[in-house]
């Protein structure tokens, strides 16, 4: 069974730490995508790589960076927690658009708590 | 500037009744239209997708219905169970909007409550 993988289920962090959400998955995907879920809000999009090394901005991707030092595991950061990033966080990845199976494969989440 | 809204954003549904999910875009340009069903505790999942050459697809119980020239497309779940309790959320892309590879713009999320 495919899927994507994110390391914690639920994380509590302190102000001001530094915060590394991992993210891996086994289905040789080109892209991966981080998003964060808030209620009201819907889904958006803090950071996105279509490749190895490669990264992109999405809305939302102030306070945040990324590292994909390997195609399968994609890495986000918070480089000093504040308590407004309290939030459920999605990785999810994806094939190619052209491919027969495209569609997003989404992990099932952290909930990240900044005290 | 949203460019896909859904509505509603909760919807109570009686067991065996229609539920039907509406999605409205703006860009003319989106060439897919999937849906994402959500569990507590889960990451959403593709339910069903459809691309603007058809007006209708049809997976078991989940049709989605796309009319271009209103620019809206919507999910209805025949037969609802409350198995189908869920945050649904639709999504539209086109390649080369929000990135090369055209990521999905997703709705705000209708939360749907069937009761048995």
């Amino acid at each position: 069974d495919v899927k994507v993988t994110q390391s914690s289920r639920y994380l509590v962090k302190r102000t001001g730490e530094k915060v590394f959400l991992e993210c891996v998955q086994d289905m040789d995907h080109e892209n991966m995508f981080w998003y964060r879920q808030d209620p009201g809000l819907g889904l958006r999009l803090i950071y996105f790589s279509y490749d190895v090394k490669m990264k992109e901005k999405g809305d939302i991707p102030e306070g945040y960076s990324v590292s994909r030092e390997k195609k399968e595991r994609f890495s986000l950061i918070l480089e000093s927690a504040s308590t407004n990033q309290t939030s459920m966080y999605l990785c999810a990845s994806s094939s190619d658009r052209d491919s027969s199976n495209y569609g997003y494969t989404f992990g099932s989440g952290t909930r990240l708590t900044v005290v | 500037q949203q460019q896909v809204k859904q509505s509603p954003q909760s919807l109570i549904v009686q067991k065996g009744g229609i539920s039907i999910i509406n999605c409205a875009y703006e860009n003319t340009a989106f060439d897919y239209f999937p849906w994402y069903q959500q569990f507590p505790g889960k990451g959403p999942a593709l339910l069903i997708a459809i691309r603007p050459d058809v007006s209708e697809k049809k997976e078991g119980r989940f049709t989605i219905s796309f009319n271009k020239s209103a620019k809206q497309f919507s999910l209805h779940i025949m037969d609802s169970q409350p198995g189908d309790s869920a945050t649904y959320f639709c999504a539209a892309s086109i390649e080369g909007y929000g990135g090369s590879q055209g990521n999905l713009i997703f709705g705000k999320g209708t939360k749907l409550s069937v009761k048995p």
